[in-house]
């Protein structure tokens, strides 16, 4: 199985406050993805990134930011969060975008009351 | 987004095969994936086939591509209940994205 840590696994939070989840690689993959998980919509990706630094939105990105400040680790956050922002969050990696399979995490179940 | 499109739910007896569908709208993807979903975990590549191929078959996973009808179908011979989870069909078309069907439930009943 590929090395992807999502960290935590599970967090309930209230509407308002600040949340960042991480995830954590160590296949040196250049492309990482982070994608939401709700009831009738399959996945959907929030935010992707390509490279250290290197950042761009997927289609639901209204509500998220993202850092990738070191290879391994990119860190999705939710500056305000809202409850419909309440999903299981899945990361993703790539070693050569959309030309490769992905792989994923086990996920973070967020809740936000 | 894309649209890629599955049914809900499938449901078959042990020991029968499970043709699982999937369709999507553009023509130009790359790739076609299927993953497997069991609950509490993260999705699971099982195969994927190239856009120029017409069937790929590894064990007891056949995929057919039909691209006149921009359909796709996972097949699994003789499915046994730990083949119940929730399989997702996925097409990458340029870039770096991928797009994914809303998956599909099966059951699998002993």
């Amino acid at each position: 199985d590929a090395g992807i840590t999502q960290s935590p696994r599970h967090k309930v939070t209230e509407t308002g406050t600040p949340v960042t989840l991480r995830c954590h690689q160590t296949e040196n993959h250049r492309y990482m993805y982070w994608y939401r998980q709700d009831p009738g919509h399959g996945l959907r990706l929030i935010h992707y990134s390509y490279g250290v630094k290197d950042t761009d939105k997927g289609e639901v990105s209204d509500g998220y930011s993202v850092s990738r400040s070191k290879t391994e680790d990119f860190l999705l956050t939710l500056e305000s969060a809202t409850s419909s922002q309440t999903s299981v969050y899945f990361c993703a990696i790539s070693a050569s975008g959309g030309l490769q399979p992905q792989h994923f995490g086990d996920g973070t179940r967020l809740s936000i009351l | 987004g894309e649209d890629v499109e599955q049914s809900l739910f499938l449901s078959v007896r042990e020991g029968d095969s499970s043709v699982i569908n999937c369709t999507y709208t553009d023509s130009s993807s790359t790739y076609l994936y299927w993953y497997k979903q069991e609950p509490g975990a993260g999705l699971q590549l099982l195969t994927y086939i190239f856009s120029n191929m017409d069937m790929k078959q590894d064990q007891r996973l056949t995929v057919l591509l039909n691209k006149k009808d921009k359909h796709l179908s996972l097949r699994i011979a003789d499915t046994q209940t730990g083949d119940s989870a929730i399989y997702f069909c996925a097409e990458s078309i340029s870039g770096n994205q991928f797009y994914f069907g809303t998956g599909t439930s099966l059951t699998v009943i002993p």
